[in-house]
């Protein structure tokens, strides 16, 4: 079926660091994504959507690329900070409400 | 509160048992979701409400899981006969009609 996945399970990093976390989503038809950050013991949490329409999108500190082309998306952090530590899932949205198709995460890892 | 409230935050059962989990969504929100995440997973989608209405219930397992949201507020989800592979984090979310899901913190189910 369709499905929305991640090329690297754990990503390490170095405090102040950029990173980017990779996501390769199957269904072409999907028109709005969104990159969620999910802290040990907590619900995910949403950091930045992006449509179909767009191929960049900004927020304070990240910044989500779309590639349609290739189905790709990526979520870039600026200034790596520990606080970051935590698992990052790209999700799908399918369906005519939101009902989130999510891959199976990133690990985020940033060391001082 | 202002977020999700799901409680129990964790319930540990024997095999066969039936279970209940609660969710409170955030005070006017519409839609409430229901997702399962296993550990190391993204969450997996297993049912939508609209008001009252389960609008989705495609993503519920087997007959042993069913949800009520009766008066279009609460909702609680059961599961009857548990079986050691139901051990998961059940998540919920609720959004208003359209719009950005929030999710609760979850309720870690463990079946012995």
């Amino acid at each position: 079926g369709e499905s929305v996945g991640l090329h690297l399970p754990t990503l390490s990093v170095q405090e102040g660091d950029n990173s980017i976390i990779n996501c390769a989503y199957s269904n072409s038809a999907s028109d709005y994504f969104i990159w969620y950050k999910q802290e040990s013991g907590k619900g995910p949490q949403f950091i930045i959507d992006i449509r179909s329409n767009m191929d960049k999108r900004q927020g304070q500190r990240v910044t989500v690329l779309l590639n349609k082309t290739v189905k790709h998306l990526s979520l870039q952090i600026a200034a790596t900070q520990p606080g970051d530590s935590a698992v990052y899932f790209c999700a799908e949205l399918s369906g005519g409400y939101n009902k989130l198709i999510f891959g199976a995460g990133t690990r985020l890892a940033v060391h001082p | 509160g202002a977020g999700v409230s799901q409680t129990p935050s964790n319930k540990v059962t024997e095999k066969g048992k039936y279970v209940e989990l609660r969710c409170d969504p955030i005070s006017g929100h519409t839609a409430l979701y229901w997702y399962r995440q296993s550990l190391g997973q993204g969450p997996e989608f297993l049912i939508y409400f609209q008001g009252t209405g389960a609008a989705d219930d495609s993503g519920l397992p087997n007959d042993r899981f069913f949800a009520v949201r009766p008066e279009g507020s609460v909702s609680t989800l059961k599961i009857q006969r548990t079986e050691r592979g139901d051990s998961a984090v059940y998540l919920c979310a609720s959004s208003l009609s359209t719009g950005e899901l929030f999710f609760g913190e979850g309720s870690r189910l463990t079946v012995l």
